[in-house]
């Protein structure tokens, strides 16, 4: 079964420490794409970072950084000096290489807050 | 490049009424469309996916004849709740996915429609 899991449905951070966003994922596929979405209060899905199955590097954009430990099947979200505009809900997602639609599949979502 | 636009953003009716929402890519062909459903603090649940002038493929559990859903060009994809209920109150957002998108952002979505039902 293709699945998606976030256990945090609540994190805190301090203004300016980094947070880790925990994703783990269940597959069969050998080739799978992950991604994170940032959602704010105002509903806009605002991507940030993408990890393909077979890159041997960990993929980052900025202060965004992405985890990926394949044996484990884990893709946490590591987001470095955190803003106050960090402050949203944050989606992992998967689309699996057996797909020929790209849908993707999401995880339960992470919200963060960040304390000035 | 690559913007989803949706309308409208917010709608408001009365039970058993319909409602229809529009996804459009503004500056892309989009060859694919799917339609999400969002529940308050919720993920987004997959409903459908259309393929541009073919009938759309629903997720298990999805009503087809209460989500009616359109992709009659490669701009536009339709999403009509038929027969609305106060349950069907909720977020939807739609993404689509374009031709020759490289294979780490394929998905572009909508800033989403609102729908209370009341």
């Amino acid at each position: 079964a293709q699945k998606i899991t976030q256990t945090q449905p609540g994190m805190f951070v301090q203004e300016k420490e980094a947070v880790t966003l925990d994703c783990t994922y269940d597959t069969s596929d050998q080739s799978y794409g992950l991604f994170w979405y940032k959602q704010p209060s105002s509903g806009e899905m605002i991507f940030l970072i993408y990890q393909g199955s077979y890159d041997e590097q960990n993929a980052t954009e900025g202060r965004y950084s992405l985890n990926f430990q394949k044996a484990r099947k884990s893709a946490n979200l590591v987001i470095s000096a955190s803003q106050l505009g960090d402050s949203a809900m944050y989606f992992c997602a998967m689309r699996p290489g057996s797909s020929n639609t790209g849908k993707l599949i999401f995880g339960q979502g992470t919200t963060l807050q960040v304390k000035p | 490049g690559a913007v989803v636009s949706q309308h409208p953003s917010w709608v408001i009716c009365k039970s058993g009424t319909s409602v229809k929402i529009e996804c459009r890519s503004l500056d892309f062909q989009a060859t694919t469309m799917f339609w999400y459903r969002q529940f308050p603090k919720q993920s987004l649940m997959l409903m459908a996916t259309s393929n541009e002038g073919s009938k759309a493929t629903y997720e298990q559990g999805v009503e087809k004849d209460k989500f009616l859903i359109n992709h009659a060009s490669l701009t536009l994809s339709t999403l009509t709740v038929t027969s609305a209920h106060p349950e069907d109150s909720s977020f939807y957002i739609c993404s689509a996915r374009g031709i020759s998108f490289p294979e780490n952002n394929e998905q572009f979505f909508g800033p989403g429609t609102r729908l209370t039902v009341l």
